[in-house]
């Protein structure tokens, strides 16, 4: 299994209240990405990172930050968070850029926003 | 973004049948994956596959990548298979595009 840890597993949180999720990796790989999986939209890049203090947007970044001041860990949040935030959040990690390399996910943080 | 196309978006199996699962990119990509997320939630990873042919005891994989396809199958389906499989491929490098999944249910 790949080393990877999200956290917490589950929050529920109000509307308007920060959130961060935390992705946790003992692989040493350099790139670390957030997806959100919603039905009907299967995963969809919110925001990754390609090393230490270099990260970049995805498709649905909006509402979102990202920070990764080292190489194991990888934060996600949510400055003010929205019903539409609700969703499960996903972290993974890739050894390799370019045209090679695997993405291993972690388990998954369950996010309600009420 | 690259388009990804996943079929069907439903399957129901009896136990010991065969399955063929495909996804259609827009665009050329030159990184493929097939994910495999169980009933628990957890993605799995099933295949690394940018081109060519693999096989992993009764999945096999196909990716045709001058034609933007790619094709799963599974054999002699098991009630484990159950849960949903994803596609995902980048041309760039660092964003992967998702499909929206196939939902497999395989029935005593």
């Amino acid at each position: 299994d790949a080393g990877i840890t999200q956290s917490p597993r589950h929050k529920v949180t109000e509307t308007g209240t920060p959130v961060t999720l935390r992705c946790h990796q003992t692989e040493n790989h350099r790139y670390m990405y957030w997806y959100r999986q919603d039905p009907g939209h299967g995963l969809r890049l919110i925001h990754y990172s390609y090393g230490v203090k270099d990260t970049d947007k995805g498709e649905v970044s909006d509402g979102y930050s990202v920070s990764r001041s080292k190489t194991e860990d990888f934060l996600l949040t949510l400055e003010s968070a929205t019903s539409s935030q609700t969703s499960v959040y996903f972290c993974a990690i890739r050894d390799r850029g370019g045209g090679t390399g695997e993405l291993f996910f972690g388990e998954g943080s369950r996010l309600t926003v009420l | 973004g690259i388009q990804v196309e996943q079929s069907p978006p439903d399957l129901i199996l009896q136990e010991g049948a065969n399955s063929t699962l495909r996804c259609n990119f827009s665009d050329s990509v030159n990184n493929l994956q097939w994910f495999h997320q169980n009933p628990w939630g957890q993605l799995i990873n099933l295949f690394y596959i940018p081109s060519g042919t693999k096989q992993n005891g009764r999945l096999s994989a196909t990716t045709v990548a001058t034609e933007r396809y790619s094709l799963l199958y599974i054999s002699s389906s098991q009630t484990t298979d159950s849960g949903v499989y994803f596609c995902a491929g980048s041309n760039t490098g660092n964003q992967f595009y998702f499909g929206t999944g196939t939902s497999l249910t395989v029935i005593p």
